[in-house]
């Protein structure tokens, strides 16, 4: 089972900051939280990932609270490209290397 | 940068027949790749982790006979959908681990476009 939960959508106006909760309260203390996003029949995109601080890059931000039960993805301004399906993952150990479990995401939709 | 490619991009075939789909990394070495499977509206499920040299380990549920995984080289791992049948009809993904300086915490997945498989 996946080991995060996420709203199933979002609508978000374009140019507006576009903000995607993610609950992980089994997170383990070393293990980073990911963020992918999927546009309709192509293969996920890596975002972004962090530990325990905040982390920026040049496609969004990445804010971790302080218990590490829940971070949120941040649009600052979301186009229409962004239009998308949203996956937080934490990683699971296994056999040497870690997997990805993916939940059911958050299908964001931005509006023109 | 990290770029992962994989074909085809589509392939239709006829039920009984094998499919081969190739996962390659063009600008990192992989020792680990994995192959996800999705169907319409669902998630992506992971089918089973490709370790260069080794056998693939599956997950619970995915018949290893039938989904055939090799992994000859550090750049490219490959999997067989042998005796296809319609049900096999998919979006199968296939994603490369990227090991980063900060150690195996920090690794990160990078995937391929996707391929859509369709047994008719």
């Amino acid at each position: 089972d996946a080991k995060t939960t996420q709203p199933p959508s979002m609508d978000c106006a374009e140019g507006r900051a576009a903000n995607l909760p993610c609950n992980h309260s089994t997170i383990s203390g070393n293990e980073y939280v990911y963020w992918y996003r999927q546009i309709h029949s192509q293969g996920p995109q890596y975002i972004i990932h962090g530990l325990k601080n905040n982390e920026t890059n040049e496609m969004a931000s990445l804010i971790i609270t302080e218990d590490r039960k829940s971070s949120t993805l941040i649009l600052p301004h979301a186009t229409l490209r962004d239009t998308a399906v949203y996956y937080c993952i934490v990683r699971v150990a296994t056999s040497g290397t870690y997997k990805y479990i993916f939940g059911t995401g958050t299908r964001l939709k931005v509006l023109a | 940068g990290a770029v992962v490619s994989q074909h085809p991009s589509r392939v239709i075939c006829k039920s009984g027949t094998s499919v081969k789909i190739e996962c390659r990394s063009l600008d990192f070495q992989a020792t680990t790749m994995f192959w996800y499977r999705q169907f319409p509206k669902q998630s992506l499920m992971l089918m089973a982790t490709s370790n260069e040299g080794s056998k693939a380990t599956y997950e619970q549920g995915v018949e290893k006979d039938k989904f055939l995984i090799n992994h000859a080289s550090l750049t490219l791992s490959t999997l067989t959908v042998t005796s296809a049948h319609p049900e096999d009809s998919s979006f199968y993904i296939c994603s490369a681990r990227k090991g980063l300086a900060g150690g195996p915490y920090q690794e990160t997945q990078y995937f391929g476009p996707g391929t859509r498989l369709l047994v008719l």
